[in-house]
């Protein structure tokens, strides 16, 4: 079974610096893929940023950027310049593929990362 | 466009006691699923479905039912509840294979269960 993990419970950073949350996983799968998602106080769950495994490149979506290790199974969130919206919960998710290779629409989530950014 | 709408926001029950929250949704999405968020554990998957008249079951199924018969809604059923069963409730939705078409996921139902 698949377990992903994310050992920050809390985090905080000062507004306009850079933050990185931690996430490990693991899976005898070679194909999945891994997700960012974004939970303010309002309850909603946003996606960040997703990322392919068989993609070497790491994805980027503005001030938001993955470092992919696969060997090592650890998928870590970047957040540049934060900003005051950014404070949330942070969860990260895998997701195996389904038998023909298409996502599964499971996704298996993180404890998450709850991010505080200071004024 | 509303998205993924589900009722109610809150709920209390009482152990024993059956109930319905609804999920919605007008993407015209082929995929839905219910999760549930409990502090300190994340949001794990009870049930989904990859189309109307099709369901499965996630990592946490016992107690709840669920049924497509449309596109559009997939209600999650609590045939006796129980205190274990206080949580918040997600409903989430994709077009297709979720990794091209993300998840888009309702406001929660927040059900208490003395």
């Amino acid at each position: 079974a698949q377990t992903v993990t994310q050992s920050q419970p809390e985090m905080s950073v000062q507004e306009a610096e850079t933050v990185t949350l931690s996430c490990t996983y693991d899976t005898s799968e070679s194909n999945y893929y891994l997700f960012w998602y974004k939970q303010p106080p309002s309850r909603q769950m946003i996606l960040v940023i997703r990322q392919e495994a068989y993609k070497q490149q790491n994805a980027t979506e503005n001030r938001f950027s993955v470092n992919f290790q696969k060997a090592a199974k650890s998928f870590s969130l970047k957040i540049s310049d934060s900003q005051l919206g950014d404070t949330a919960m942070y969860f990260c998710a895998f997701m195996k593929l389904g038998s023909y290779g298409g996502a599964t629409n499971k996704l298996i989530f993180g404890t998450g990362t709850l991010l505080a950014v200071q004024p | 466009n509303a998205g993924v709408t589900q009722t109610p926001k809150f709920q209390v029950l009482k152990t024993g006691q059956s109930m319905t929250l609804q999920c919605a949704q007008d993407m015209n999405h082929e995929y839905m699923s219910w999760y549930r968020q409990d502090p300190g554990m994340g949001l794990r998957l009870i049930h989904y479905s990859v189309g109307a008249g099709i369901t499965d079951q996630g990592e946490v199924p016992n107690g709840y039912n669920v049924s497509r018969s449309t596109t559009e809604d997939f209600p999650l059923r609590l045939l006796s509840a129980a205190p274990s069963q206080t949580s918040v409730y997600f409903c989430a939705s994709s077009y297709g294979q979720t990794f091209n078409s993300p998840l888009h996921f309702g406001n929660g139902t927040r059900l208490t269960v003395t």
